[in-house]
């Protein structure tokens, strides 16, 4: 199985500042990497795919990239809407054995 | 727009089986182009792959589970299903099915989610 460990567990940022998710895959997972953002109370919302692919709707403020087994999602300036929890997911094999990470909560500074 | 929504119990008794069932509606179940899917995530907030199934039957489980689970679809009610046996207290969750838009060639992520439902087993 591949493990995801992401960090950190909690990252706290102000309003406007730039936060920094890390997602390491414990093997080769190539870019076949996903995020996901939850907030309280809601199914997980598909943020991007193929580790730089922003999903449909998804705004130029969040983006990704890394490939193999370490990959970061960078939101440029957060606004209040993004502090959620986020999650990374890869999708390596066929057939699959899908594995996420822990998450990391975005939290108000 | 596409909806997914899960129903079923929200109480199993331990060692009996948990049945859930996902209706798709605004769009077909029968489209090629999508996998069918069902997620769980634990008190403790983590999300794990359950399975999952294309609109022909062909099915694929996560291996952890795959000794207890069984996933169907019905193209005629547009609804696909999740069926886990012999249940513990560690398989208390929420269970949330989804869409995979892609499949063998492509994965464009798990696009559309149900709301949700939880799932408690008790002794």
């Amino acid at each position: 199985e591949v493990v995801m460990t992401q960090s950190p567990a909690t990252l706290s940022v102000s309003p406007r500042e730039r936060a920094t998710l890390s997602c390491r895959a414990s093997q080769y997972v190539g870019s076949n990497l996903a995020w996901y953002q939850q907030k309280p109370g809601q199914a997980p919302k598909l943020l991007m795919y193929g580790a730089s692919t922003r999903a449909t709707g998804i705004p130029a403020r969040f983006s990704g990239s890394g490939s193999g087994t370490e990959f970061t999602l960078t939101i440029s300036s957060l606004r209040s809407e993004d502090f959620a929890v986020y999650y990374c997911q890869q999708y390596n094999n066929w057939p699959p054995a899908w594995t996420f990470g822990q998450g990391t909560l975005v939290e108000i500074k | 727009q596409l909806q997914l929504q899960e129903s079923g119990p929200g109480l199993v008794k331990s060692s009996e089986s948990l049945s859930l069932t996902c209706s798709v509606s605004g769009d077909s179940i029968s489209s090629s182009s999508y996998y069918w899917v069902w997620i769980r995530q634990s008190p403790g907030k983590n999300l794990e792959w359950i399975g999952s199934i294309y609109y022909s039957g062909s099915a694929f489980y996560n291996p952890s589970l795959k000794s207890r689970v069984t996933m169907s679809i019905d193209t005629s009610k547009n609804q696909f299903s999740l069926k886990l046996r012999s249940v513990t207290a560690a398989d208390t969750a929420l269970y949330y099915c989804a869409r995979l838009d892609g499949g063998l060639y492509y994965n464009y992520g798990l696009d559309v989610w149900g709301q949700g439902t939880t799932v408690t087993v008790s002794s």
